[in-house]
């Protein structure tokens, strides 16, 4: 079983949508959330961080981590041409390997 | 804005050869790492360096592979022996605490023919 899941997409919407993206994990012991924003051939950006369940925003962007369901989602509100990349959400615990795991990442196209 | 830097930005190699991947993390991180990235898959870890020593590894970190920080700067990730397969983008990543956000550099190419 993969530790984190994504859906790899494309996911295709038109400029000013708002975009829902999502992960599921499987570690129970994960505690801090990611995600990233990847263009291609180019190394992951960081957009969100968050620890443990709840929501947190930064302008267009709002991270929401469900732990009850190993839910992680990331929302995008008013979508430009721009934000069409690859975004990867990861995830560490504070015990055992604490390094970043990455989920496969899903691609976003937003049509001008 | 403080990042993390990476050079060469494409480094092609014959096989059986060795290279030296070199990355600059950002100033006053504690935590650095290395991830890769074969073209089309995830982003997968190698190596968490901490304290002058390798704190983690993953089964990919074998014995072709050793990292370094030779000064107080630099932070060298090193494949002896290169295969067809280590062809890939390498990834340096540094935090400044262990809980902390992790920033990645914007990679190197590595090319094996």
């Amino acid at each position: 079983q993969k530790e984190v899941e994504q859906d790899p997409g494309p996911l295709s919407v038109p400029e000013g949508a708002i975009v829902s993206l999502n992960c599921t994990y499987s570690n129970s012991a994960f505690q801090y959330f990611m995600w990233y924003r990847q263009y291609s051939r180019k190394g992951p950006e960081l957009l969100m961080y968050t620890y443990s369940s709840g929501n947190k925003e930064d302008g267009r962007f709002t991270a929401q981590v469900d732990k009850s369901s190993k839910y992680i989602s990331l929302f995008i509100r008013d979508s430009q041409p721009s934000d069409s990349a690859t975004y990867l959400c990861a995830s560490f615990s504070d015990t055992g390997r604490r390094a970043l795991t990455f989920g496969s990442g899903t691609r976003l196209q937003v049509q001008p | 804005e403080p990042e993390v830097t990476q050079t060469p930005s494409h480094q092609v190699t014959q096989m059986g050869q060795e290279v030296i991947l070199r990355c600059v993390p950002i100033s006053n991180h504690l935590y650095f790492y290395w991830y890769r990235q074969i073209l089309g898959q995830k982003v997968e870890f190698l190596v968490s360096f901490y304290n002058n020593e390798i704190s983690e590894k993953s089964e990919i970190f074998d014995d072709q592979f050793s990292v370094e920080r030779p000064d107080g700067s630099n932070f060298t990730l090193k494949i002896r022996s290169t295969k067809l397969e280590d062809s890939a983008m390498y990834f340096c990543a540094s935090r400044a605490g262990w809980g902390t956000e992790a920033f990645f550099g914007q990679g190197t190419r590595l090319t094996v023919v």
